[in-house]
């Protein structure tokens, strides 16, 4: 158990629909990432909050957002869903911003859209 | 492709065998993490090397640098069925700690 909770575990939504994915850091890591991982693509960075603040972006669609919140734990909004959208969606965290940092991951939200 | 290579994409071995798989990236990292991903599973961190290491060794699981080839190695000794799984090599690039990650390598393990 790495500690990086998330929720739901499983979602079946429909195309064009729009879901929200959650995740709690380990104890005390301030900073949160999150990954989509799908067949074609591979494992993919979306974006990086620290301690409530974006620092990086990666290939995240104009669709997709996502916050940190005081509490620290972070949510992944994905809206307009389209079939191309299922995929795992994986949640890391890390105590701190700088590289070196050992990243834990989740177990992973698994999104299905039909 | 901003990911790195990572080769073999798959490797079958038998129980007790050694397990070798290489990653090879382009750019300039300041630190290099292995993770196993069983079949759906989440990603579970092995091993990190710092871009001023040159090897780890964690258990079974041995971890080699070499920056001037831009390319790390993980062996796994004496293998397990349990081992099964894929490895991903994910680098540290930039200022902001997060990692890109490669395709991976997909280990089995025969009993």
């Amino acid at each position: 158990d790495s500690g990086v909770t998330q929720t739901p575990k499983h979602l079946i939504t429909a195309t064009g629909q729009r879901v929200t994915l959650r995740c709690s850091p380990r104890s005390g890591d301030l900073s949160v990432y999150w990954y989509q991982q799908s067949l074609d693509q591979g494992l993919q960075f979306l974006i990086h909050y620290y301690n409530g603040e974006e620092r990086a972006k990666g290939n995240i669609l104009e669709r997709f957002s996502a916050q940190q919140f005081p509490d620290l734990h972070s949510e992944l909004n994905l809206s307009s869903l389209e079939l191309g959208d299922s995929a795992l969606y994986f949640c890391a965290s890390s105590a701190e911003t700088y590289p070196g940092n050992t990243i834990y991951f989740g177990e992973g939200s698994w999104l299905t859209v039909v | 492709s901003q990911q790195g290579e990572e080769d073999p994409q798959a490797l079958s071995i038998q129980e007790g065998e050694n397990a070798t798989m290489n990653c090879s990236y382009k750019t300039s990292i300041n630190n290099l993490q292995w993770y196993r991903q069983n079949s759906g599973r989440g990603l579970v961190h092995l091993i990190l090397i710092r871009s001023n290491e040159r090897e780890k060794h964690s258990g079974r699981l041995r971890v080699t640098l070499d920056t001037s080839k831009k390319s790390s190695s993980l062996l796994i000794t004496a293998s397990r069925a349990a081992d099964t799984a894929s490895y991903f090599c994910a680098r540290g690039e930039g200022s902001q700690g997060n990692l890109i990650f490669g395709k991976g390598t997909k280990l089995s393990v025969k009993p």
